[in-house]
């Protein structure tokens, strides 16, 4: 395995253009995370979901970002009617929830950065 | 709502340096604290995670402490390469699944 990848690691589109990021977790890992980082800042979480379901969503997703999840394995990342605010770097993270284990470490993917001109 | 301060922002030290990193957090009842390392336009790397019953992670010439009533927590780099030049962020887990980080100390390591 090599790990949580990314796709693709730079993105440069005009505002007001639609975005769609991929993420492929470490395999088996059930719970996906997505996180965004802007320039100078730490990473702030976004959304994760367990399996194919969507648990939790920050305030920062606002009504044109959609995450899915459709199978359990791979997530998807969309951004419509892309604003300048936008720009960053958009991270992954998987981890692999046991029962039994309270915490479970997340792993990091390389990130997509975005640019909106 | 959790916040997480890492102090200071940047750091310059000349190579073979032993340095303390600092990371405060702002709500005690934590479940965990991780450091990570990121290096420019790259992703996270993990580098110690500490569980809220210990008080301190080791490894190699890494060495992280928590003191979970004082929200505190430092991470100790001994004798400092070149290559240790990164942003090292640490990140705190409070409640549901969300990690909440601080902003980042930038190292660079002068040869």
């Amino acid at each position: 395995d090599t790990g949580v990848s990314q796709d693709p690691r730079h993105k440069i589109t005009k505002r007001g253009q639609n975005v769609t990021f991929r993420c492929d977790p470490i395999s088996e890992h059930n719970r996906l995370y997505w996180y965004r980082q802007t320039l100078g800042q730490g990473p702030e979480f976004l959304t994760y979901f367990q399996n194919e379901a969507q648990l939790e969503k920050s305030r920062l997703l606002s009504d044109r970002f959609s995450a899915e999840r459709p199978k359990g394995s791979f997530s998807t990342l969309e951004i419509q009617r892309t604003e300048q605010g936008d720009s960053a770097m958009y991270l992954c993270a998987s981890s692999l929830n046991s029962a039994g284990v309270f915490f479970y470490e997340q792993y990091f993917g390389p990130g997509t950065r975005l640019t909106v001109t | 709502k959790q916040e997480v301060t890492q102090i200071p922002a940047a750091l310059s030290v000349p190579e073979g340096e032993n340095l303390v990193l600092n990371c405060s957090f702002t709500d005690s009842a934590i479940y965990n604290l991780q450091w990570f390392r990121q290096d420019p336009g790259k992703g996270l790397t993990s580098l110690l995670l500490i569980q809220s019953s210990q008080r301190e992670q080791t490894s190699g010439r890494l060495n992280a402490s928590l003191d979970k009533s004082s929200g505190r927590s430092t991470l100790y780099i001994a004798a400092s390469q070149p290559g240790d030049s990164a942003t090292y962020l640490c990140a705190v887990w409070t409640s549901g699944s969300r990690l909440t980080f601080g902003e980042g100390t930038q190292l660079t390591v002068n040869p």
